[in-house]
């Protein structure tokens, strides 16, 4: 069983739907949870973090976290034609030591104008 | 510009060459991570510093790669002997250890080609 894990995709929405990005992860003690994008060619660029459960919002975009089913999510509010990017979830697992992020293999998501 | 660089952008090197790749974290951040990514893969850890000291090595850095931080400031990553297997985009990542944060920011990264 992989640590982190997303549905590869790719995921179709039209413009102005709401996108939802899913992702799992097995060590019930990971402690932090990230959402980053992806565009094609370049490096990823975090757009969401979440420490606690429930639900965060940064304008457009809300991450949920529940610990109880090691899940965590990502919605995407009036999705944009340049929302169009692979998105990654990566969590910290446990543990003081433990400080380096785990990536799943990312959900490309598109746009449809 | 204050976000991570990394140098160079591109590198295409013949098989069996030696190649170091460089990284500035952001200037405030103690720790600094170097991840390697593969075509429609998730980035994979490598290896991470707090300061300069390496705390933890992936089973996936063999011995031909080595990775340092001498004064706790940037990092050089050396692939040693390049096989085609390495040819990746390898990315850094800078983080501030505190209570509150670990939010880690990526650099451009360094996309290594073997021929």
């Amino acid at each position: 069983q992989k640590e982190v894990e997303q549905n590869s995709g790719p995921l179709s929405v039209p413009e102005g739907a709401i996108a939802s990005l899913n992702c799992t992860y097995s060590d019930r003690g990971s402690q932090s949870f990230f959402w980053y994008r992806q565009y094609s060619g370049k490096s990823p660029e975090l757009i969401m973090f979440i420490y606690s459960n429930g639900d965060k919002e940064d304008g457009r975009f809300t991450a949920q976290l529940n610990k109880a089913s090691q899940y965590v999510s990502l919605l995407i509010r009036d999705s944009q034609p340049s929302d169009s990017a692979t998105y990654l979830c990566a969590v910290i697992p446990r543990g003081l030591g433990a400080q380096k992020l785990v990536f799943g293999q990312g959900t490309r998501l598109t746009i449809n104008p | 510009d204050t976000g991570v660089s990394q140098n160079p952008r591109h590198k295409i090197t013949k098989r069996g060459q030696n190649v170091t790749f460089r990284c500035d974290p952001i200037s405030e951040h103690n720790r600094l991570y170097w991840y390697r990514q593969t075509l429609g893969q998730g980035p994979e850890f490598l290896t991470y510093f707090q300061n300069e000291a390496q705390l933890e090595k992936s089973r996936l850095l063999s011995d031909r790669f080595s990775a340092e931080r001498p004064k706790g400031s940037f990092s050089t990553l050396e692939i040693q002997r390049t096989e085609q297997g390495d040819s990746a985009m390898y990315l850094c990542a800078s983080s501030y250890r505190d209570r509150a944060s670990t939010e880690a920011f990526f650099g451009q990264g360094t996309r290594l080609t073997v021929v």
